[in-house]
């Protein structure tokens, strides 16, 4: 494995509350990326990092927040959640900023939103 | 900005037949493309990827690929497909970084015994 994992795997939680996922990578990569996967849309970017606490918006990072105080570790926050963030969440790590690299992911937050 | 479209949501195939997934990108410069395997409950793998060393690209499981810069292409191709390779497939571009990555929406593939 790549040392990256997520947790908590599957969660259930009611409208308007706050969540918090983490991803943990043992890899001391940089580049931490944080993606929500739907279908029809595939994987869109929703926050990332480049380092500890230098974070960044993606292109769908309405509602959500993201804090990097340690090289491992990367979280992502819903603050009040919606059923619209109903979603797989999936935790990617890169050792450089390069296009032509990719992305080691892991497996994958499932978020229910009642 | 750059993008990625896979032509067919559901692809079916017997197995020990041609595996074709088709992907065609957008792109103002010169893009590295990659294809991405999720098999159920898992993360996305990386199969293979394109940074202009070679058109053809060949990747793990047997499964390769050709960038067509005339065609604006990059279909995935296996020769004979395995029980195994049931899975979704997901085509990515990226142009200069990684945080410039752009994925297509996916093609799940079934193998038919």
């Amino acid at each position: 494995d790549a040392g990256i994992t997520q947790s908590p795997r599957h969660k259930v939680t009611e409208t308007g509350t706050p969540v918090t996922l983490r991803c943990h990578q043992t890899e001391n990569h940089r580049y931490m990326y944080w993606y929500r996967q739907d279908p029809g849309h595939g994987l869109r970017l929703i926050h990332y990092s480049y380092g500890v606490k230098d974070t960044d918006k993606g292109e769908v990072s309405d509602g959500y927040s993201v804090s990097r105080s340690k090289t491992e570790d990367f979280l992502l926050t819903l603050e009040s959640a919606t059923s619209s963030q109903t979603s797989v969440y999936f935790c990617a790590i890169s050792g450089t900023e390069l296009g032509d690299y990719g992305y080691t992911f892991g497996s994958g937050t499932r978020l229910t939103v009642v | 900005a750059q993008s990625v479209t896979q032509l067919g949501s559901h692809v079916s195939v017997s197995e020990g037949a041609l595996v074709l997934l088709r992907c065609n990108y957008s792109s103002s410069v010169p893009p590295y493309l990659f294809w991405y395997v999720q098999y159920p409950n898992q993360g996305l793998q990386l199969l293979l990827k394109y940074t202009s060393a070679a058109t053809l690209v060949k990747g793990i499981n047997g499964f390769e690929a050709e960038f067509k810069k005339s065609e604006t292409s990059f279909h995935l191709t296996k020769p004979s497909a395995h029980m195994s390779d049931a899975a979704e497939y997901f085509c990515a571009v990226s142009l200069f970084n990684n945080n410039d990555m752009r994925f297509g929406a996916g093609t799940r593939l079934t193998v038919k015994p």
